[in-house]
């Protein structure tokens, strides 16, 4: 079935590092993908998307491009904050599921000053 | 303002009462989602509705309970049966077609001893 395989944190970065957060997936077609932060105590907020091979999702400084070949999306941003300390979420949207999302398992990051 | 609202944030119960937590959103969704996240771990789909009044078992339904006899209402509950209740719980919405993202409420984190 389809799924979803993150780093496994958790990441501790210094302030300006730069970060990358891998995500895998196996799933037939081409799915939506998606990242997802989630700050202490809070729901999840939508951080970026993308919906087809080659498309690169961006907001606030992150970056993912969907890599059909590797079926990777892998998130980066090139200069961290202290308030981007968060549990980051890879999900696939599967074909014909309607709007079904698979969730990895999640990467904590923690950036320190 | 648009948005999903689950209440309360925290709830207290003994073992073997039975406890409902609300989700409601007015994003006009036709799908909604019930998960449980537990410490360190990532989302499980508990159940899901695509439509009013039909709903679907996800990956862990077993103990829990829903209803959607509104369009913007999805009330979980978690019954007695469920061995291990204390988690925090998440509700969704989405528009349902496939690719779309899921929006999420605050969570309510629920207690029982």
């Amino acid at each position: 079935g389809d799924s979803v395989t993150q780093m496994e944190g958790p990441v501790t970065l210094s302030e300006e590092a730069f970060l990358t957060i891998n995500c895998t997936y196996t799933a037939t077609g081409y799915p939506s993908l998606f990242w997802y932060v989630q700050y202490p105590g809070e729901g999840l907020q939508l951080l970026l998307k993308a919906t087809k091979a080659d498309d690169k999702g961006s907001n606030k400084g992150f970056e993912a491009t969907y890599r059909k070949e590797t079926t990777s999306f892998h998130l980066e941003k090139g200069s961290v904050q202290v308030s981007d300390s968060a549990v980051y979420f890879c999900a696939l949207s599967p074909l014909g599921q309607g709007g079904k999302l698979i969730f990895g398992q999640g990467t904590e990051l923690s950036v320190k000053p | 303002d648009g948005g999903i609202t689950q209440s309360p944030k925290y709830l207290f119960r003994k073992e073997g009462q039975n406890v409902t937590l609300s989700c409601e959103q007015n994003l006009n969704h036709d799908a909604m989602y019930w998960y449980r996240q537990d410490p360190g771990q990532g989302l499980r789909l508990i159940y899901y509705s695509q439509i009013v009044n039909d709903f679907q078992k996800g990956d862990i339904a077993e103990g829990y309970s829903v209803s959607r006899e509104k369009k913007e209402s999805f009330p979980l509950t978690v019954t007695s049966a469920q061995k291990n209740p204390t988690a925090f719980y998440l509700c969704a919405s989405s528009p349902r077609r496939a690719g779309d993202e899921q929006y999420f409420g605050p969570g309510t984190r629920l207690t029982v001893t």
